[in-house]
């Protein structure tokens, strides 16, 4: 089958913990997106990756850090310095960045929680 | 300004109704318009896609595109209590390939 796989489902976060979440597509897609998704707020774009070895940031991507060793693999860590993390993460994919082929396939997302 | 604009509803329907759901955008260089349905704790699913003005037919779901306007809208007919779910619009094209720009989403409840 193919898609996106994000793993976990749940996370919960201590304040001052980084923490990573996993994001893979087997669809053979260069890109691929991390978006923060909170109530009323429509998803926004954390950080983006054409390539292997080369992301962007979006328009949020403060308090996060990605990288793209793989075609398949788009990690996202939270870091600390992420002021109000809790919210609920989705990663996508397309199948390239630059053509005019726009859509973009979602995962499942991960819900991450501060306690 | 919002780049896209979406009335988050909540939106309240009897089943069979006829729904319509839009979206207004400001820069009249997006070419590539997309709907996706999003059921709770789930990740959105790509519904319709158009790159031009005018409609889009699937089923029992149409797409229009005014791009003089800036108006964009998604409309369902015989609406099913499945289809129960927040409705994204998103928006693609100028510099900005495949980086999509979404609405807010809005909650739509069709009740037996």
């Amino acid at each position: 089958d193919g898609g996106i796989t994000q793993s976990p489902k749940y996370l919960f976060r201590k304040e001052g913990q980084n923490v990573t979440l996993s994001c893979e597509q087997n669809l053979n897609h260069d890109a691929m997106y991390w978006y923060r998704q909170d109530p009323g707020q429509g998803l926004r774009l954390i950080y983006y990756s054409q390539i292997v070895n080369d992301f962007q940031k979006g328009d949020i991507a403060e308090g996060y850090s990605v990288s793209r060793e793989k075609k398949e693999s788009f990690p996202l860590t939270v870091t600390s310095a992420q002021k109000n993390p809790t919210a609920f993460y989705l990663c996508a994919s397309s199948i390239d960045h630059a053509r005019k082929n726009t859509e973009a396939f979602f995962g499942q997302g991960t819900r991450l929680t501060v306690v | 300004q919002k780049e896209v604009e979406q009335d988050p509803g909540p939106l309240s329907v009897p089943e069979g109704a006829i729904v319509s759901l839009n979206c207004t955008y400001s820069n009249s260089a997006f070419q590539y318009f997309m709907w996706y349905r999003q059921y709770s704790r789930k990740g959105p699913e790509l519904l319709m896609y158009t790159y031009s003005s005018g409609n889009k037919e699937d089923g029992r779901f149409t797409a229009q595109v005014d791009k003089s306007s800036k108006y964009i809208s998604l409309f369902i007919r015989d609406s099913q209590p499945s289809d129960s779910a927040t409705y994204l619009c998103a928006i693609a094209g100028g510099t900005s390939y495949g980086k999509l720009t979404f609405g807010q989403g809005t909650i739509l409840t069709v009740h037996p």
